[in-house]
């Protein structure tokens, strides 16, 4: 295991159709988080995984956004409906209880159209 | 929230110069603060995290904290051409059961040869 792997790296869609993102974390790592970066912004959250258990979901986040992470493992990220202001990288990041730092994944490059 | 916040810069320095880089953050009761390093196109990449008011340092890189200014820097000696790249500070902000990264906008630095 290399780190945080996210699929796909690259998506390109129309707008109003759904996508999906998959994020694979390091094994052992049971904090998973979901960000998003638009072009000259930093990271921006979007939500928070421990173990299975979703406990945090931004407020910025619009109901189109839903994530899981069933058996605490993967974790998926669907947008419904997508508008071009969707358009952004979706990074992925995981950790461990008790450790301080956070790795990312090399993200997902969604462009609608 | 949390506010981090960076100049945007950007920042030129020449090779083997020291870059300095400035983040401010809101909240007097966080506890750590991250650097991250960001090439063009790519996903951030952690470089270092402090904790602790003072210095720490590894290699190249010294982060500095100062919780009663509320103000964490980080250097970079001997600047090298490859350490281009735009550069986030980020607060680790917990809430309840929640935790994540809050981040700056930022600071592009160029190291020209």
């Amino acid at each position: 295991d290399t780190g945080v792997s996210q699929d796909p790296r690259h998506k390109i869609t129309k707008r109003g159709q759904n996508v999906t993102f998959r994020c694979d974390p390091i094994s052992e790592h049971n904090r998973l988080y979901w960000y998003r970066q638009t072009l000259g912004q930093g990271p921006e959250f979007l939500t928070y995984f421990q173990n299975e258990a979703q406990l945090e979901k931004s407020r910025l986040l619009s109901d189109r956004f839903s994530a899981e992470r069933p058996k605490g493992s993967f974790s998926t990220l669907e947008i419904q409906r997508t508008e071009q202001g969707d358009s952004a990288m979706y990074l992925c990041a995981s950790s461990w209880t008790g450790a301080l730092e956070a790795f990312f994944g090399q993200g997902t490059r969604l462009t609608v159209v | 929230q949390k506010e981090v916040e960076q100049n945007s810069g950007p920042l030129s320095v020449p090779e083997g110069a020291i870059a300095s880089l400035n983040c401010t953050y809101s909240d007097r009761g966080s506890q750590s603060f991250f650097w991250y390093r960001q090439y063009s196109g790519k996903s951030p990449e952690l470089i270092m995290f402090i904790y602790s008011n003072g210095d720490k340092e590894d290699g190249r890189f010294t982060a500095q904290l100062n919780k009663a200014s509320q103000y964490v820097s980080l250097l970079i000696r001997d600047s090298q051409p490859s350490d281009s790249a735009t550069y986030l500070c980020a607060v680790n902000e917990r809430q309840g059961g929640s935790e994540k990264l809050v981040f700056g906008k930022g600071m592009k630095l160029t190291v020209n040869p």
